[in-house]
């Protein structure tokens, strides 16, 4: 089992959907959980990150944590066609390793 | 804040060719810096990670290299390309104090 499982899509939808983007995880170690977002051929640019279980919200972003079921989600209000990318979540290195630990990504096209 | 600066952005070699991509940090010292490639819709690959001056993991094998000369400088090298070298190359750093990851723009390498 990968350590993060991440939906490629894509992901279709019409502006103004609400879009929920989703990571499971499978080590309990984890404390803190990034999302980025890529445009295409673009580096990844760091979206939200947040601590622990709950929401945490950003104007039409909310990240959400369920730690208990190991499950993360990226909640976009209001999609706009700028809002297209590539969403990534990540988790940092932890337990004497080095290496963080991404997701694959998941392909987004919000239409007009 | 911390930036990272990559270049080439963009780079078109022959096969057997050599390579050089240089990544350069600034707003931060002794991070770690990384290097990942991204195939086209593809997730990261971390190729080579490294946590001080002259100390370089190499987490695939292949027919690149890499080197930290300097704190905030890592570069990625190739004494003959091959067509499967063709990728997205991420420089990315995570700072000594913090859990947050930072991507550079990207070098586009295309093997011909």
């Amino acid at each position: 089992q990968k350590e993060v499982e991440q939906d490629p899509g894509p992901l279709s939808v019409p502006e103004g959907a609400i879009v929920s983007l989703n990571c499971t995880y499978s080590n309990s170690a984890f404390q803190y959980f990034m999302w980025y977002r890529q445009y295409s051929r673009k580096g990844p640019e760091l979206l939200m990150y947040t601590y622990s279980s709950g929401n945490k919200e950003d104007g039409r972003f909310t990240a959400q944590v369920d730690k208990s079921s190991k499950y993360i989600s990226l909640f976009i209000r209001d999609s706009q066609p700028s809002d297209s990318a590539t969403y990534l979540c990540a988790m940092p290195a932890s337990g004497g390793s080095y290496i963080p630990t991404f997701g694959r990504g998941t392909s987004l096209i919000v239409h007009p | 804040s911390q930036t990272i600066h990559q270049w080439p952005a963009t780079l078109v070699q022959p096969v057997g060719s050599p390579l050089s991509l240089e990544c350069t940090v600034e707003g931060t010292s002794n991070p770690n810096l990384y290097w990942y490639r991204q195939a086209a819709g593809r997730g990261l690959q971390l190729l080579f990670y490294s946590v001080g001056i002259g100390q370089i993991s190499s987490e695939v094998p292949q027919n690149l290299s890499a080197s930290r000369p300097q704190d905030r400088q890592f570069i990625l090298s190739s004494k003959k390309l091959l067509l499967s070298d063709s990728g997205f190359y991420l420089c990315a750093l995570l700072p000594s104090s913090g859990n947050t990851i930072y991507f550079g723009e990207g070098s586009w390498l295309t093997v011909v």
